[in-house]
């Protein structure tokens, strides 16, 4: 079985300054990692995915993340951050071989003017 | 436009009654699943479905019901044995099923039972 945590429930940042949002996880085989964002009274939508290849994945409106398999570790990253950046932030994870997709508890992400 | 749509956005029934929540999508994909969102528990798995006439539980299915006569209707019932049934209930669904392929998800429905 796998497990993912986020262990920051909040964040609020300063507009136009980074931001890291943290998501460790813990898996017996090797993973698919993903990132997605909600925002409020809404669905979720794909941030970006680590599947294969480069650890270093880009994905939309500015964000990157990191996959660090000896920290088993997939951070998210966006070097400035603006007001429409405010929602919610999951990070999940799915085993190679076996569809069961693992969310974590989620980050709130709260961009302060 | 291609999408999931979930009907209604908001629910409110009576304890006791049973609710049937609505999930099209003409995304044309295979696979739909039903999750559930609770403040500071992130998404749990209810239901998914990855072929018509055919569906498995997931992690939380006691008191909930679904079918899957047709590849772009997954619909949620939730019975009255559901113990704790107001949340936020999120459809989604992917291309193959596969664990590499991403998730598509509905605006959700807010259920409250009272």
């Amino acid at each position: 079985a796998q497990s993912v945590t986020q262990l920051d429930s909040q964040v609020p940042v300063f507009e136009e300054a980074p931001v890291e949002l943290r998501c460790n996880y813990s898996s017996s085989v090797s993973v698919y990692l993903f990132w997605y964002v909600q925002y409020p009274n809404q669905g979720l939508q794909l941030l970006l995915k680590y599947l294969s290849g480069s650890t270093l994945v880009k994905g939309i409106n500015g964000f990157e993340a990191e996959f660090n398999k000896s920290q088993t570790s997939f951070h998210l990253r966006k070097p400035s951050v603006h007001i429409s950046d405010t929602a919610e932030y999951f990070c999940a994870v799915s085993p190679l071989y076996r569809e069961k997709l693992t969310f974590g508890t989620g980050t709130r992400l709260t961009i302060i003017p | 436009d291609g999408g999931i749509t979930q009907s209604p956005k908001y629910l409110f029934r009576k304890e006791g009654q049973n609710v049937t929540l609505s999930c099209e999508q003409n995304l044309n994909h295979d696979a739909m699943y039903w999750y559930r969102q609770d403040p500071g528990q992130g998404l749990r798995l209810i239901y998914y479905s990855q072929i018509v006439n055919d569906f498995q539980k997931g992690d939380i299915a006691e008191g909930y019901s679904v079918s899957r006569e047709k590849k772009e209707s997954f619909p949620l019932t939730v019975t009255s044995a559901q113990k704790n049934p107001t949340a936020f209930y999120l459809c989604a669904s992917s291309i193959s099923g596969q664990s590499n392929s991403p998730l598509h998800f509905g605006n959700g429905t807010r259920l409250t039972v009272t």
